[in-house]
């Protein structure tokens, strides 16, 4: 059982290129996240998504895009990238939205902007 | 105003020593739910305990203790005889309302790094 991946691990991306960063869960959860990481901030969500077909903004979603097509995927596309989108980057789910549910998190991609 | 606060940025301590990591958090909901994950220098995240606003019981499992007061909107974790393996980022989180209300948000604190020396 996988649980969610992610990819790439790892990216080294010049400004302006767009990147998107692939999430897949084998849960079947319905709810799904995309967090960022950085020191001394904790993880701030960027876009979740309650059930396939929605999406919602999170607390920090400008320069991010998200799409929920099915159920399992769940990818983050950076239309321009820009150095402060520098960060680590995780996926996660739950079998339900509603925030009491636990969230299972992915591995996460390492992104550098330069 | 932050949200959920982990004023301990960085903790170390000696194994076997015990160890309480506090969590303050804000909120104007009535039902809400508080959340610890550890992150291990590997990266991963891992749930450690799910608390609803409504259950102020503490909670004990193996040499992990959870101490949940609503009157001081905290919710400290406890580790005790702490061991090397313990090393980890620990982090708060906070799900409520996001400001649409159509869904919670997790909202996660700043995080604190414990190393436990041996």
């Amino acid at each position: 059982i996988a649980g969610i991946t992610q990819a790439p691990t790892s990216q080294i991306l010049a400004a302006g290129r767009r990147m998107t960063l692939r999430c897949t869960q084998d849960m079947r959860h319905n709810a799904m996240y995309w967090y960022r990481q950085d020191l001394g901030l904790g993880l701030r969500l960027i876009h979740y998504s309650n059930t396939a077909g929605t999406t919602g903004k999170g607390e920090v979603p400008d320069g991010y895009s998200v799409s929920r097509a099915n159920t399992d995927d769940f990818p983050l596309t950076l239309a321009s990238a820009v150095p402060s989108q520098t960060s680590v980057y995780f996926c996660a789910s739950s079998i339900l939205a509603g925030g009491e549910n636990e969230q299972f998190f992915g591995p996460g991609t390492r992104l550098t902007v330069l | 105003a932050q949200k959920v606060t982990q004023a301990q940025t960085e903790i170390s301590v000696v194994e076997k020593e015990d160890v309480t990591l506090d969590c303050v958090y804000e909120t104007r909901d009535t039902t809400y739910y508080l959340f610890w994950y550890k992150q291990p220098p590997s990266g991963e995240l891992v749930f450690l305990i799910r608390r609803n606003s409504f259950d102020e019981q503490n909670e004990i499992s193996g040499r992990y203790s959870w101490n949940f007061q609503k009157s001081t909107s905290s919710f400290n974790f406890t580790i005790t005889a702490s061991q090397v393996v313990d090393s980890a980022v620990y982090f708060c989180a906070l799900s409520e309302l996001v400001s649409s209300g159509s869904a919670r948000q997790l909202t996660f604190g700043s995080g604190t790094q414990l190393t436990v020396l041996p």
